[in-house]
């Protein structure tokens, strides 16, 4: 398997729903990301997971929250999102020997309304 | 601080025509440089990278330090080359990949 996955595909949430993204891989990678991309820009670095440990926040709001439960999973826990929120969320994991060879997941497409 | 600028939003040429992706950087050490390309609904991939100097779909891209550039060329355009390309700088410590705002390539037929 050398893909990520992610789920939902799509999802919409209006600004008091408690949601969660699933990112997935099955490559062995140790180190795991949460980009933002809005149309026509590139993806934004949220955060960085390396051998299930937090290593970069990006000054993300505590509205996003993230964990990564094993080595294969990713998840982003969503809560009292703004409608500014709302853009492609994507997920990458690479070797830590080889940390620009990232591996994108087709991504989550967030409406909030 | 790290920082890639790609002049061109967007870029069209013609089917057989040259055509070059230009990537400027600003960093203080010794970047490692790398091309990512967005096909038409498909993800996000890696394209290529300086420290292999390999060419991938018949593109390359070379590292001159001097000018601080990466630029993406091929000689020969594709339809199939149609994307986004995104450049993007790692630094020497560290996973953070910095990624330039992106040319959309249009090749004609």
């Amino acid at each position: 398997d050398t893909e990520v996955t992610q789920t939902p595909k799509h999802l919409v949430m209006g600004m008091t729903n408690k949601k969660s993204l699933k990112c997935e891989q099955h490559m062995g990678h140790r180190a795991m990301y949460w980009y933002k991309q809005k149309a026509k820009k590139p993806p934004e670095l949220m955060f960085v997971y390396s051998y299930e440990k937090l290593s970069i926040n990006e000054s993300v709001p505590s509205r996003f929250s993230p964990e990564c439960p094993n080595s294969s999973l990713l998840n982003l826990h969503l809560h009292a999102l703004q409608p500014e929120d709302s853009a492609l969320y994507l997920c990458a994991s690479s070797r830590p020997d080889t940390l620009y060879e990232q591996y994108f997941g087709p991504g989550t497409r967030l409406t909030v309304t | 601080a790290q920082r890639v600028t790609q002049p061109e939003k967007l870029l069209s040429v013609f089917k057989g025509a040259p055509v070059e992706l230009k990537c400027n950087y600003s960093y203080s050490g010794s970047p490692e440089l790398f091309w990512y390309v967005q096909y038409s609904r498909q993800r996000l991939q890696l394209l290529l990278r300086h420290i292999s100097r390999e060419s991938i779909k018949g593109f390359t891209a070379d590292l001159n330090k001097g000018e601080t550039s990466f630029h993406l060329k091929k000689p020969f355009a594709q339809e199939e080359d149609s994307a986004m390309y995104y450049c993007a700088l790692r630094g020497t410590s560290g996973s953070r990949l910095t990624f330039g705002e992106g040319t959309q390539l249009t090749v004609n037929p």
